[in-house]
């Protein structure tokens, strides 16, 4: 039981490129989160998906796209990569939205735009 | 909008001192509030707390909540180096995400 996989750990990227970010969860859950963690801030949520086929804007979702590919895989894509994107990211996911239950998080993804 | 503040932002002690770290909250339709600690990497779950349990206990650890006052507060007693990390409060609301405060970095010194 692997939990919250993500990949890739690190990534360079120039600014103007573009990268998917991946993540996958084998515990069978509905809704699944990508947040960015930024130097001194606290986690904030870029996209999340309540269940299999939907996605929603969270708090900082400009300049990123997501996709349920299924009900286990959440990616994130970064289509023009800009050095403000530079954070750490962290996908999540919870049995059923919240509704008082703990979220499990993946291990991150370090990103660098330079 | 919903809104978490933790305070202090930071704080130092020595090895077996006693800390309380404090969280507010102002969100609409409360559901939960949840202590997480993180080291260098993932946030780990520590505590949920709910209408229907604001006391937790596990160890030398434990957090209370005060829904009147919009507020919790997390205690560790006979702190450990191992405890260095910082601590993020996060609250469920009527929007059913998670909104989280800037976290507590907490340094135990031996």
């Amino acid at each position: 039981n692997a939990g919250v996989t993500q990949t890739p750990k690190f990534q360079v990227l120039k600014t103007g490129q573009s990268m998917t970010l991946q993540c996958a969860q084998d515990m069978n859950h509905n809704s699944m989160y990508w947040y960015r963690q930024d130097p001194g801030m606290g986690l904030r949520l870029i996209y999340y998906s309540a269940s299999e086929g939907t996605t929603d804007k969270g708090e900082v979702p400009n300049g990123y796209n997501v996709s349920r590919l299924n009900k286990r895989e959440f990616s994130l894509r970064l289509e023009s990569a800009a050095p403000s994107q530079t954070s750490v990211y962290f996908c999540a996911s919870t049995p059923r939205g919240f509704l008082g239950y703990e979220q499990y998080f993946g291990p991150g993804t370090r990103l660098t735009v330079t | 909008e919903d809104k978490v503040v933790q305070s202090p932002l930071s704080l130092v002690v020595h090895e077996g001192d006693t800390v309380t770290l404090n969280c507010s909250y102002e969100v609409t339709n409360f559901r939960s509030l949840l202590w997480y600690k993180q080291e260098k990497k993932a946030p780990t779950f520590l505590f949920m707390l709910t209408s229907s349990g604001i006391e937790k206990k596990s160890g030398r650890l434990s957090s209370i909540l005060d829904k009147k006052e919009l507020f919790s507060i997390l205690n560790i007693t006979a702190t450990q180096t191992g405890d260095s990390a910082v601590y993020l409060c996060a609250v469920e609301g009527g929007s059913e995400k998670l909104v989280f405060g800037k976290g507590t970095k907490l340094t135990v010194n031996p």
